[in-house]
């Protein structure tokens, strides 16, 4: 099983540029989360689905946006890149009907903005 | 207000002794699920055990447990038999309203374990 798979890895932006961060998960789980991670700190949720086609903002949603057009993929796009957005990217996700399995979490992406 | 607290930075253990990593959380929810997750200084995010409120028992998983005080509010891991691969940060998580509530799984800090061997 791949899980949660993350691309990139590891990217550099300029001040102003745009990217999208790519998820996949082959579980066929139905909720979908983007936490980010700054140095030393805990997660935090930026946004989330609980489904094809629904999505709603976590704590930290500004400058970021996301889409969810089917169960398996969940990308998370970031405009005008500010160097607060420096910062490590998680995608999970989570099979409503079983809390006890827990949240799948992808490997991460390091992301830095100059 | 915080919803998840750990209150211990970081903490050290000697080899094959036992540790309490120590979680307190704040909700009005009677239904909420509490999670641990390890963090290795490769970042991975590894799920430990998980903890309903309506569990009746101590959830466990190998060297894992969770201490659930539900009057406390607090949920704490204890690893027993410490190996040096323990060595990394551990989070502490919540999730509210189980069951067609809130989707969202909250974080604490975390706290960094150190093994000594």
């Amino acid at each position: 099983n791949a899980g949660v798979t993350q691309t990139p890895k590891f990217r550099i932006l300029k001040i102003g540029q745009s990217m999208t961060l790519q998820c996949t998960q082959d579980m066929n789980h139905n909720y979908m989360y983007w936490y980010r991670q700054d140095p030393g700190m805990g997660l935090k949720l930026i946004y989330y689905s609980v489904g094809a086609g629904i999505t709603d903002k976590g704590e930290v949603p500004n400058g970021y946006n996301v889409s969810r057009s089917t169960t398996e993929d969940f990308p998370l796009r970031l405009e005008l890149a500010a160097p607060s957005q420096t910062s490590v990217y998680f995608c999970a996700s989570s099979y409503s009907a079983r809390q006890e399995d827990g949240y799948t979490f992808g490997s991460g992406t390091r992301l830095t903005v100059v | 207000a915080q919803k998840i607290t750990q209150t211990q930075p970081g903490m050290f253990v000697q080899e094959k002794e036992a540790v309490t990593l120590d979680c307190t959380y704040d909700t009005s929810d009677p239904s909420y699920g509490l999670f641990w997750y390890k963090q290795p200084s490769s970042g991975e995010m590894i799920f430990l055990i998980y903890q309903g409120s309506y569990d009746q028992q101590n959830a466990t998983e190998g060297r894992y447990s969770l201490n659930f005080q539900k009057a406390r509010k607090s949920a704490n891991l204890v690893i027993s038999a410490s190996q040096l691969g323990d060595s990394a940060m551990y989070f502490c998580a919540m999730r509210e309203g189980l069951w067609g509530g809130s989707e969202k799984l909250v974080f604490g800090k975390g706290t960094k374990l150190t093994v000594n061997p």
